[in-house]
């Protein structure tokens, strides 16, 4: 099973929007709407941000936002913040009961 | 508040084996499917397992490069996750998280993480 691809790195100035892609392909991203999106900062356990494609657990700000579009998701994070400078990592249900991680793309706040 | 708590970690030879513990507490242990990923020094994350809850079956699922070498077991009656690592590789070093997967989200994402344990496999 090979990771999703994400770009390794993207970034915006504060108030700004940037969009994280995460490619797979029919097997897991387009198959299935059980993508999910992490936030990781440095030395930190992963966070739940979006799940099943566009939905957002309690207490995540809506700034952030999930689509999908055939077999490549998106994470946009609108009115970029300082804190929002972090790791991101989309992941998929790859079917027979096993998931898949995107590669990871480093969020720069300018 | 949901805590997950790992322990266990440590240096281990190559094809040494060695058994990480998950304590779980604010939460209802036995309704939650668990789950563990890993991540190597400046990599990114893996899936490596997923136990469901016993009255979901509690059956396990792993992805290739662990199948047959790692297995997750659990003790409702102690609220204690376990990841069995055997025959273990240098590849195998990462820190190790302990996740609830689905249990206030759904099943396809994991939703609270501990602060994950360090495994080092090395000589």
């Amino acid at each position: 099973q090979s990771a999703l691809t994400q770009p390794r790195s993207v970034s915006g100035s504060p108030g700004q929007s940037v969009t994280i892609s995460c490619t797979g392909t029919s097997s897991d991203v387009g198959g299935y709407n059980y993508v999910s999106w992490y936030q990781q900062h440095p030395g930190k356990a992963p966070k739940l941000m979006i799940y099943d494609v566009g939905e957002r657990p309690s207490g995540v700000p809506d700034r952030f936002s999930g689509s999908k579009s055939g077999n490549t998701a998106s994470l946009t994070i609108s009115g970029l913040q300082a804190e929002d400078e972090a790791d991101y990592y989309c992941c998929s249900y790859a079917g027979s009961y096993t998931y898949v991680f995107g590669t990871g793309t480093e969020v720069t706040v300018l | 508040e949901v805590q997950l708590v790992e322990s266990g970690g440590g240096l281990v030879n190559p094809g040494g084996s060695l058994r990480l513990s998950c304590a779980a507490s604010g939460f209802t242990f036995s309704n939650a499917w668990m789950s563990w990923v890993r991540q190597a020094p400046g990599k990114g994350l893996e899936w490596i397992g997923r136990m469901k809850s016993k009255t979901d079956g509690g059956s396990t699922d792993y992805p290739a490069p662990v199948k047959g070498r790692f297995t997750i077991s659990r003790d409702d009656s102690k609220n204690t996750l376990y990841l069995q690592m055997n025959s273990l590789k240098t590849e195998d070093t990462a820190v190790y998280y302990c996740i609830t997967q689905g249990y206030s989200t759904s099943k396809g994402s994991f939703d609270y993480w501990g602060q994950g344990i360090l495994v080092t496999v090395s000589s």
